[in-house]
Parts: C-alpha cells; sequence; structure tokens
C-alpha cells in the first residue's frame, strides 16, 4: 500500500484559499488518488479524486505533480464549514484495502 | 435512497460481553468496509469485504469477527468487549475499489466499561 505524508494541521482565513498538500512518494503508476473529509462528529465523506491530471468538481480542485509523488486539495474559498480532518488516500489497483493515513485538520478562522 | 445505515448510534457495554453492530447499505456495493477511530486518531480498518460470502482482515482485526451472507448487510461481531474497544466504529461501502467514493454511516459510538 502506498504511504502518505500530510502536515497535521493548518489555518486559513475564511474566503482565502486553501492549499493542502499530500506526499504520497510511493504510488504506482495505476493508482488513484483519493481525497475525504471528516467534519466534527460524522462519518467521513468524499471530496474529489483523479489519476494523473488536475479535476474540478463543485467542492474542490485536486492539483496532482507531474511525477505523480505528490498532490494538493484546494479549496477555493474556505468557509467555517470547509473546518475538518482531510484525508488523503491513494487506492492501490488490485487491492480492495482503503487505508486512511492521519490527514490535516483545517482550521478557518473568521 | 438511505445510504449506509448503522445501528446502534451509542451503546453502552461491560467488559466480557459481546454485541454486534449493524450495517446495512440499499445500494447494491460490492464492497463494505468497518473502521473504528479512536478520539482525535484518524480511521483504522477493521475488516472488509469484497462480496457475498468474502471477508478479510484490515489493520486492526483482534477481538473482531464479521460475516458477509448477502449483499446489503455487514454486521460486526465484538466478543468480549475490553476498554480498549471504547470507539467510534464506521461503516462504509462502495462499487468499485479504485474508481468509485466510498459512502459512509454516521458510526456508532461504543464505550466499554
Amino acid at each position: 500500500d502506498a504511504k502518505t505524508t500530510q502536515p497535521n494541521s493548518m489555518e486559513s482565513n475564511e474566503e482565502e484559499p486553501v492549499h493542502l498538500p499530500c506526499n504520497h512518494s510511493t504510488i504506482s503508476g495505476t493508482d488513484y488518488i483519493h481525497w475525504y473529509r471528516q467534519l466534527p462528529s460524522q462519518g467521513p465523506e468524499y471530496v474529489i479524486h483523479g489519476l494523473t491530471s488536475n479535476v474540478n468538481n463543485r467542492m474542490a480542485s485536486l492539483a496532482i505533480a507531474e511525477d505523480r509523488k505528490s498532490s494538493t486539495l484546494i479549496l477555493h474559498r474556505a468557509t467555517l464549514r470547509d473546518a475538518a480532518v482531510y484525508y488523503c488516500i491513494p487506492t492501490t489497483s488490485g487491492t480492495y484495502k482503503y487505508i486512511f493515513g492521519t490527514g490535516t485538520r483545517l482550521k478557518v478562522l473568521a | 435512497n438511505a445510504g449506509v445505515t448503522q445501528t446502534p448510534k451509542f451503546r453502552i457495554l461491560k467488559i466480557g460481553q459481546s454485541m454486534t453492530l449493524q450495517c446495512a447499505q440499499d445500494m447494491n456495493h460490492n464492497y463494505m468496509y468497518w473502521y473504528r477511530q479512536d478520539p482525535g486518531m484518524g480511521l483504522k480498518l477493521i475488516y472488509y469485504s469484497v462480496g457475498a460470502g468474502i471477508t478479510d482482515k484490515g489493520e486492526v482485526p483482534n477481538g473482531y469477527n464479521v460475516s458477509r451472507s448477502t449483499t446489503e448487510d455487514f454486521p460486526l461481531r465484538l466478543e468480549l468487549a475490553a476498554p480498549s474497544q471504547t470507539s467510534v466504529y464506521f461503516c462504509a461501502s462502495r462499487q468499485q475499489p479504485s474508481l468509485d467514493e466510498a459512502f459512509f454511516g454516521q458510526g456508532t459510538r461504543l464505550t466499554v466499561v
């Protein structure tokens, strides 16, 4: 399974962009990169996923490095509701485990 | 569409008691997972299943058992509860292992005293 490294915590001001990094240097060529977030007292919820090129959806953007050893989740305008723990998960093709790392706790300041 | 439903939401067990945490999904997903989350920590995979009749161990399987007799249900059994099993338990399901998002239940908060 690919290993991930994320900062333990980050802070952002409300309505400013947030860049959440994830290092996954052991990822293989067919591993998708999934991002989830967990709001306080709730189960994780899906944010976005991608393979090689950058991806956008209504919640966020995902920028994947050309060598695929790292990725960055981008929240374009942080709101108080975005305060959560964000997890980066490489999903290895051919295995069925879904392993969460320790994640990054995002604090949004009003 | 209910998604992933976990019951009960809360439970207090005495040391040595047993219980089953229920998980049901109505999305016809093949893959189902059980996680535990200790206070202030990340999620740890307990067991997972790739379809009815097929289960496998995750990162922390000791003290737990699972079964998967139908596509919809994936119960988690705790035998001889211990204080170390005090945690929040999450069940999740997804259709495909790499491409699809996983859907999580709201969790079961278990306290063993």
